[in-house]
């Protein structure tokens, strides 16, 4: 069965760290591009990140830059995202999903996690 | 940046009934070495992640039903349901992947 399981999430201060895990299981993971999208309470979809199925690459949002790192441990089908610096505009509920190829659209999703960043 | 402007942000049809949503991209994602256009459908229910309906434009991908369908090219698209159920109910967004990726804003689908 084709599906990915989140992990991690949570409440945290501004300017705290959190880090998300996202488990592969019925794919070869390491032939797919892996991104993270996010969505705020009650607002649309907002992609944050991407890693190439090799992991030799990652491209950010703007938005998070220099604060997010994306990563994938190929050996253990895992995909991250380490969030640091976080802002209260941050909160979102945050979804891994797999590409089609490494740059395609997105056809597997994760449940989602919820991610709140407040004092 | 590509920004997707769907329109109308919400509609409410009839069971039965055709609906229509449509997708504006700001630049053309349409790539002329191989005519595919860069674009995607999404259908989110309350409570789920969202799902992939549709992909370069129109290709339907597996296990979605013959009713959903996508057409247009370059800047003006279009997700089709030619019959609506009700468990079409949902929040419908565009997605271009033809320069990073961006999302519309979302069409909330409702039946009158």
């Amino acid at each position: 069965q084709v599906q990915l399981v989140q992990s991690g999430g949570g409440v945290v201060q501004p300017g705290g760290s959190l880090k998300l895990s996202c488990a592969a299981s019925g794919f070869t993971f390491r032939s797919y591009g892996m991104h993270w999208v996010r969505q705020a309470p009650g607002k649309g979809l907002a992609w944050v990140a991407m890693t190439r199925s090799d992991g030799s690459n990652e491209y950010y949002a703007d938005s998070v830059k220099g604060r997010f790192t994306i990563s994938r441990d190929n050996s253990k089908n895992t995909l991250y995202l380490q969030m640091n610096s976080l802002r209260v505009e941050d909160t979102a509920i945050y979804y891994c999903a797999k590409g089609i190829g490494n740059y395609g659209p997105f056809n597997i999703w994760g449940q989602g996690t919820m991610v709140t960043v407040s004092s | 940046d590509i920004v997707l402007t769907q329109s109308p942000d919400s509609l409410a049809v009839s069971l039965g009934e055709r609906a229509t949503i449509n997708c504006k991209s700001s630049q053309s994602v349409l790539y002329s070495s191989n005519n595919n256009n860069y674009l995607a459908w999404y259908q989110q229910k309350p409570g789920q992640p969202p799902k992939l309906l549709i992909y370069w434009a129109s290709t339907r991908e597996s296990g979605v039903p013959d009713r959903f369908s996508g057409s247009g090219s370059g800047t003006d698209f279009t997700l089709t349901i030619s019959s609506l159920q009700a468990e079409d109910v949902a929040v419908y967004y565009c997605q271009q992947y033809y320069s990073s990726y961006t999302f519309g804003q979302g069409t909330t689908l409702e039946i009158k």
